[in-house]
This record gives structure tokens, sequence and C-alpha cells, in this order.
């Protein structure tokens, strides 16, 4: 399967924990994004890399998110201290872009599903 | 502020047409996308406008109006299986997605 990969596909936790997704986008594509979705919403720009450069993070994202794609591959989401509001679809998204990106075009990943209990 | 604007639902009969409206208001403007997502998948790519006109692909159609800040996307011949949500999403001066909520299309027989 060449798409985007993510695990876990669900994910059950308590509040307070801290909970990690990872993301393995196509192999050939430059750009990676975090989403979030709830119920009925658009998804929610969260952050995004270029290559292994963190790029853009949401003003709205608490400090107790947090990413990374060390090596400009795959890329992992970390959540500490998890709240009730945390829950919601994670999605991640990889492009690739060349010259100006405006024909830029996102292919999704499944998501993970978070409950925070 | 920023803001895209769709329906929130919408119901069709099968073999018929319908139309789903976006209107925008963003800082800049740098095309126009569709997507659809069935309940609990991904958001899947269906069109890209970035000049005025309408773009067929198939069964679907979107179109856009960039002095009226609106687009519309069009499904033909409708299947049971076009049921599913559809969003508008419009990329804006600094390259950044805006995502409408979404419109739910359900589909009757």
């Amino acid at each position: 399967d060449t798409g985007v990969s993510q695990d876990p596909r669900h994910k059950i936790t308590k509040r307070g924990q801290n909970v990690t997704f990872r993301c393995d986008p196509i192999s050939e594509h430059n750009r990676l994004y975090w989403y979030r979705q709830t119920l009925g919403q658009g998804p929610e720009f969260l952050t995004y890399f270029q290559n292994e450069a963190q790029l853009e993070k949401s003003r709205l994202l608490s400090d107790r998110f947090s990413a990374e794609r060390p090596k400009g591959s795959f890329s992992t989401l970390e959540i500490q201290r998890t709240e009730q509001g945390d829950s919601a679809m994670y999605l991640c998204a990889s492009s690739l872009v060349t010259g100006d990106g405006r024909n830029e075009k996102l292919f999704f990943g499944s998501g993970t599903q978070l409950s925070v209990l | 502020g920023q803001n895209i604007d769709q329906p929130t639902e919408m119901t069709a009969t099968e073999g018929a047409i319908v139309q789903i409206n976006c209107t925008y208001q963003t800082s800049g403007f740098n095309g126009l996308f569709w997507y659809q997502q069935h309940a609990g998948e991904a958001p899947t790519f269906l069109s890209y406008n970035v000049l005025d006109g309408l773009e067929e692909k198939g069964r679907f159609s979107s179109f856009l109006s960039r002095s009226k800040g609106y687009s519309y996307l069009l499904l033909k011949e409708l299947q049971m299986k076009d049921s599913a949500s559809y969003l508008c999403a419009v990329r804006d001066s600094n390259y950044q997605l805006i995502w409408g909520a979404g419109t739910k299309l359900i589909i009757k027989p």
C-alpha cells in the first residue's frame, strides 16, 4: 500500500495520560500535515513539516501537543496530560510540493480516533 | 476573519442531480478544493479550481467564481455510495488551507 498510513486506528486513554501517534506519508512526499477533526466539523490545522523542518504550528495549539519528523519521513504527534477535550480524530496528510505550491494536493491517512475517558 | 460557508446537510434521491454550494471570505485566494469524506474515513480529493469556470470529471463537476467568492460541486446520476460529507477548502494568500465544516449528503432510494 503506497498511501498515507497512521497508527493506531483507535486509541482509548485515561485523562492525564500521554499518547503518541505515528504517520507514514507517501514516500516521495516532502510535506506532512497534522489535523484534528471532530464530528460535523472540517479538519482543524495543527502543524506541518517541510521535510524535517516544522514550518508552522497553530497558535491555538496547546503546548501539551508536540510533533516531530526526525528524518523527513515518518512523523509522530504526542499529546501530554490528555484532557477529555482532546477526544477527536487526528488526521495526517502528505503532499509533494514543487514551485510555489499553488496546486498542492493533500492525501490523507485514515486517521487515529482518540477517546479520552 | 476567514470563513467558509456550506450547508450543513442535504438530501437527494438516487439517480438525481444535487448541487452543493460553498461561499468563502479569505485573505487572498490560491485555489479551492473539494474533498469527499465517508463516515469514519479520511477525506479524499475530488477537485481543484483556481480559475473561474467549470471543471468536469465524470459524474462530478466543480464551478468557481472568484469575484463572487463562490463555488459549487455538482453531482450527477447520484448513487447510494455518494452518501458522504463534502468538504470545501480554500488556500489563502499564505498558502494555508481553510476548511469548511462540510455538507452531509444523504441519498435516498
